[in-house]
């Protein structure tokens, strides 16, 4: 069975800083890995998916990677903003489909 | 507005009810997924259809849960003889696979949130 894990479990910056979210995993047979926001009390924001056969992908200011070797993937945040607190969750597509317990991010004004 | 949609966002009822939960997805997407979330917690998946072909199911959904997807649209998700266990926020996502196109993303709905007394 997948076990996926997320650390931190909270996160707490100030405004403007660089973050690195992290995302382990022990099953290195997946499809592809999906990164999401969750705000409090709504449903999932996808935000990247990178295939199995891609090592990165980048959108504005966030750029995510993948190694399926060391089973890990990570979220990069660029200049983070307010506007970026939520909890950012990784899920991965294999035989079945698997969250992390997410990563709670609260930005600093 | 052409996003996934679920009705009805909240749902309470007592223990011993039968519930039923009804997805759209978008329009195009051949898939669809249910997931369960409870507090502090990630999603934990329940089923996904292809079409109208249910292709996987987790051992989290026991025999008191049924999905159908009978014409490759809406889905609906039935929970029988409700416990206070399955208080939970449900969320159904889909996505498109196939015809050249395998990225999968998934896109989710606001979610049913359960609540059983």
């Amino acid at each position: 069975k997948q076990e996926v894990t997320q650390i931190p479990a909270a996160l707490s910056v100030p405004e403007g800083e660089n973050l690195v979210l992290n995302c382990s995993f022990t099953d290195s047979a997946i499809y592809n890995l999906q990164w999401f926001r969750q705000d409090p009390g709504k449903g999932l924001t996808s935000l990247l998916l990178i295939q199995s056969s891609q090592r990165e992908q980048t959108s504005g200011r966030l750029n995510a990677s993948l190694d399926k070797s060391s089973g890990r993937s990570t979220l990069y945040i660029a200049a983070s903003q307010p506007g970026d607190s939520a909890t950012y969750l990784c899920a991965l597509t294999g035989n079945q489909f698997y969250f992390g317990t997410g990563t709670s991010l609260t930005v600093i004004p | 507005d052409t996003g996934v949609s679920q009705d009805p966002r909240h749902k309470i009822t007592k223990r011993g009810q039968n519930v039923t939960f009804r997805c759209d997805p978008i329009s195009e997407h051949n898939r669809l997924y249910w997931y369960r979330q409870t507090l502090g917690q990630g999603p934990e998946f329940l089923t996904y259809f292809q079409n109208e072909a249910q292709l996987e199911k987790s051992r989290l959904l026991s025999d008191r849960f049924s999905a159908e997807r009978p014409k490759g649209s809406f889905s609906t998700l039935e929970i029988q003889r409700t416990e206070q266990g399955d208080s939970a926020m449900y969320l159904c996502a889909s996505s498109l696979r196939g015809g050249g196109v395998r990225t999968d993303t998934q896109y989710f709905g606001p979610g049913t949130r359960l609540t059983v007394l």
